[in-house]
């Protein structure tokens, strides 16, 4: 079973930057569409957008102004940044891998955002 | 933004009775031309991350039991337990990847009665 691991800060400041990595074992990030969810404490699940191994990009249209997706392919990497958070994105962000339906999962990381 | 609703929000069943869960999107998720409906459904449980359970709105996904299943077409679809295990404690998504954005409903709590 692939597992994906997110990494990065757990605590950011309003109005600063989000920055999140993904990490994909074994190469296969060469491969596949790499996704970025989130779910709010207590909530459900949104979309923010995903990355195709070729560097193609979707976005959630409610966050595209504030999100970025890139690959590191050398690094079997891919990141999110969100730009100008607010409380609102406080949330554990997952890594998720596939087009539509979504079967592979990481198991999140905590964002609060707060000062 | 296709908008999913679900139904209930939370229900308590018995164990090794059945649970029924509906998902209702605001505009239909089939694609006419092969005839698939873009509809999954997901299990969460607690510090967990969601597990994908339903696909294609009726075909299990690998090493998912067979008390699961799902049916529907266009808007309407259901997500039935068949014989309710201590195990399927959980909150039960559905989503549409019909159109971007994906989305989510809004979760279905599962309980023992």
């Amino acid at each position: 079973q692939v597992q994906l691991q997110e990494s990065g800060p757990g605590l950011v400041k309003p109005s600063e930057t989000l920055s999140l990595t993904c990490t994909v074992p074994g190469g296969s990030i060469s491969s596949y569409y790499w996704n970025w969810i989130r779910q709010p404490p207590g909530k459900g699940l949104e979309w923010i957008g995903y990355i195709y191994y070729t560097g193609s990009t979707n976005y959630n249209p409610s966050l595209k102004s504030r999100v970025t997706l890139s690959l590191d392919t050398s690094k079997n990497q891919f990141s999110l940044t969100l730009t100008s958070v607010t409380a609102a994105d406080t949330a554990v962000y997952y890594c998720a891998r596939d087009q539509g339906f979504v079967a592979i999962w990481g198991q999140g990381t905590m964002v609060t955002v707060s000062s | 933004d296709i908008v999913m609703t679900q139904s209930p929000d939370s229900l308590a069943v018995s164990l090794g009775e059945r649970a029924t869960i509906n998902c209702k999107s605001s505009q239909s998720v089939l694609n006419r031309s092969n005839n698939k409906n873009y509809l999954a459904w997901y299990q969460q449980k607690p510090g967990q991350p969601p597990k994908l359970l339903i696909y294609w709105a009726s075909t299990r996904e690998s090493g998912v039991p067979d008390r699961f299943s799902g049916s529907g077409s266009g808007t309407d679809f259901t997500l039935t337990i068949s014989s309710l295990q201590a195990a399927d404690v959980a909150v039960y998504y559905c989503q549409q990847f019909y159109t971007i954005p994906w989305t989510f409903g809004q979760g279905t709590k599962v309980e023992i009665k």
